[in-house]
């Protein structure tokens, strides 16, 4: 069983859908959460970055970490067709781990249709 | 562009040749990390730099890798006797020393092993 869970997809949504992807996870250690935005052929771009739980606004993005039950969600309000890309999850486990390397899961590939 | 900066961006080799990638970090930051990412998956952690020193390697990284960051600032890494099997997106990463997780990733290099 992989660290990361993260359903693939594709997830295809009209444009003005509000979006929720999802991932859950095993390590408890994990205690920061981050949101990656890929396009095809590129790096990943940093969307959000939350701690522990709670929630995250950052405009139409909106990030969900729930400790309690190991599952993190990022939701997309008003989605637009340059929101088309995939969406990886990341998570740290900090100062447990001495490099803070990062954990990915699988990345959920979106589609806005216009 | 303060980005992270990766050459080449693409690379095309036999099997059983020697290639080299550059990383060039954001200019403050002393942690550098280089993942590998194949087709429909998640980045893999492979390797952490601390300054110049290289604190962990991930098995991933078999004796045929390695990985330099001479002064601390600028790395490479390094296969040798490339095999199809490398063909793979190779991603460098970077980010500030202390209690900071979220990471900035280059744009990657695409190895084509033929």
């Amino acid at each position: 069983q992989k660290e990361v869970e993260q359903d693939p997809g594709p997830l295809s949504v009209p444009e003005g859908a509000i979006v929720s992807l999802n991932c859950t996870y095993s390590n408890s250690a994990f205690q920061y959460f981050m949101w990656y935005r890929q396009y095809s052929r590129k790096g990943p771009e940093l969307l959000m970055y939350t701690y522990s739980s709670g929630n995250k606004e950052d405009g139409r993005f909106t990030a969900q970490v729930d400790k309690s039950s190991k599952y993190i969600s990022l939701f997309i309000r008003d989605s637009q067709p340059s929101d088309s890309a995939t969406y990886l999850c990341a998570m740290s486990a900090g100062l447990s781990s001495n490099t803070g390397k990062l954990i990915f899961g699988q990345g959920t590939t979106l589609q806005v249709k216009p | 562009d303060t980005g992270v900066s990766q050459n080449p961006r693409h690379k095309i080799t036999k099997r059983g040749q020697n290639v080299t990638f550059r990383c060039d970090p954001i200019s403050e930051h002393n942690r550098l990390y280089w993942y590998r990412q194949t087709l429909g998956q998640g980045p893999e952690f492979l390797t952490y730099f601390q300054n110049e020193a290289q604190l962990e390697k991930s098995r991933l990284l078999s004796d045929r890798f390695s990985a330099e960051r001479p002064k601390g600032s600028f790395s490479t890494l390094e296969i040798q006797r490339t095999e199809q099997g490398d063909s793979a997106m190779y991603l460098c990463a970077s980010n500030e020393a202390g209690p900071v997780y979220e990471q900035y990733f280059g744009p990657g290099t695409r190895l084509t092993v033929t």
